[in-house]
């Protein structure tokens, strides 16, 4: 069976520092991986994705970045946090872009508090 | 561009009865996939069930099922027998795959569910 695992459960960090928050997925060769952003009480919004290591396409542009520098892992980071960084982060993973296999299943997520 | 849109911002029911949460979308695409999640309230969510729109049957899984009204633009939520731990944020979600951005799961904004006993 598949597992997702996404470091830290949470984060408290200052306006102006960095950040780097990670996912790793176990039990799937080459999933799809994404990485989703939630404000509190709101929607989620997809950030990135990638379909392969080293290949990762930008949806929304929030002064963030993301890297797979794995099969395994996806890693998402910033050299500045701001306020608007703050909210719940999830990472995601579906299996193939078929019909069939394209449903997205969820990591536990990170709280992230920008003060 | 594809949107999804959740009316009901809160519901709350009474334990071990039916409630249906409703859902609207757009897109241009004739080939798209609708998709159910739960959010617990520690923040987890979790996938319940999903609609593809070839499919004329509507979806079941376990306790939940689909009420699918494609000429409507319509994939309502419908738990049976609620129970206490059915309380949470229910998400609506498509996603299509003619479109560029077929990659992307676009969501609702979300209907909270309370089950009181």
């Amino acid at each position: 069976a598949q597992t997702i695992h996404q470091w830290p459960v949470a984060e408290i960090k200052a306006v102006g520092s960095p950040l780097s928050l990670g996912c790793t997925i176990k039990g799937k060769s080459s999933p799809n991986l994404y990485w989703y952003w939630q404000a509190t009480g709101g929607t989620l919004q997809q950030l990135f994705y990638s379909i392969t290591v080293g290949q990762v396409e930008s949806v929304v542009q929030l002064n963030l970045s993301a890297s797979r520098p794995k099969d395994d892992q996806f890693i998402l980071s910033t050299e500045k946090l701001l306020l608007s960084h703050s909210g719940f982060y999830l990472c995601a993973w579906s299996l193939d872009w078929g019909a069939s296999q394209n449903t997205l299943y969820f990591g536990a997520g990170t709280r992230l508090s920008v003060l | 561009a594809q949107k999804v849109t959740q009316t009901q911002t809160s519901i709350s029911v009474m334990e071990k009865t039916t409630v249906t949460m409703d859902c609207v979308y757009e897109t241009r695409d004739s080939s798209y996939f609708l998709f159910w999640y739960k959010q617990t309230a520690s923040g987890e969510i979790v996938f319940l069930i999903r609609q593809d729109s070839y499919k004329k049957e509507n979806a079941t899984e376990g306790h939940y099922s689909l009420n699918f009204q494609k000429p409507k633009s319509s994939i309502g939520l419908i738990i049976t027998a609620t129970q206490i731990e059915d309380s949470a944020v229910y998400f609506c979600a498509m996603r299509d795959l003619a479109s560029s951005s077929f990659s992307k799961l676009v969501f609702g904004q979300g209907t909270s569910l309370s089950v009181v006993p």
